[in-house]
């Protein structure tokens, strides 16, 4: 079946350091990739997402390039900031099974000033 | 857009009791989906519906679980007989159609005693 492996954490950076969050996936077919963020006391929400290969998703600085040949899906951001700490998910969703999403463990990142 | 809410926020229950939980997705969402999330892992799927209907249940969905989403709108999570292995946080999500985006709720925390 599906599966999504992350890197594990936590992972700890000061502000304005390099961040990668490693993910890669198991999947039939051609899935979709996302990444979602989970700040302290809030839901998840989407960070960004790629929907076939070599698809660059970014949102608020932060990149993922959609891998097929490596099947991964990596985060990155050149300069995290304080307000970036939270803990972020990678997920696919099947294109053959539209209604469920698989998530992987997430990894807490905290931003030091 | 006033977003998914869940209610209860929190809820802790006897062994053995009933529990329902309710869900109000974004109201133009024609999909809900509910998930499972333990300490330390991401949202695990449990089943989803479009308009009214109930298009898959994951197996961890035991006979002791069953979801509703009478109308197409809001939709109801209960367990039965709930046992300590139950305790997590129950999250809701709706999408449009296209499924690509989730909208997740702030959860339904869940402590069987």
């Amino acid at each position: 079946g599906d599966s999504v492996t992350q890197m594990e954490g936590p992972v700890t950076l000061s502000e304005e350091a390099f961040l990668t969050i490693n993910c890669t996936y198991t999947a039939t077919g051609y899935p979709s990739l996302f990444w979602y963020v989970q700040y302290p006391g809030e839901g998840l929400q989407l960070l960004l997402k790629a929907t076939k290969a070599d698809d660059k998703g970014s949102n608020k600085g932060f990149e993922a390039t959609y891998r097929k040949e490596t099947t991964s899906f990596h985060l990155e951001k050149g300069s995290v900031q304080v307000s970036d700490s939270a803990v972020y998910f990678c997920a696919l969703r099947s294109n053959t099974n539209a209604g469920k999403s698989t998530f992987g463990d997430g990894t807490t990142l905290t931003v030091k000033p | 857009d006033t977003g998914v809410s869940q209610d209860p926020r929190h809820k802790i229950t006897k062994r053995g009791q009933n529990v329902t939980f309710r869900c109000d997705p974004i109201s133009e969402h024609n999909r809900l989906y509910w998930y499972r999330q333990t300490l330390g892992q991401g949202p695990e799927f449990l089943t989803y519906f479009q308009n009214e209907a109930q298009l898959e249940k994951s197996r961890l969905l035991s006979d002791r679980f069953s979801a509703e989403r009478p109308k197409g709108s809001f939709s109801t999570l209960e367990i039965q007989r709930t046992e300590q292995g139950d305790s997590a946080m129950y999250l809701c999500a709706s999408s449009n159609r296209g499924g690509e985006k989730l909208f997740f709720g702030s959860g339904t925390q869940l402590s069987v005693l």
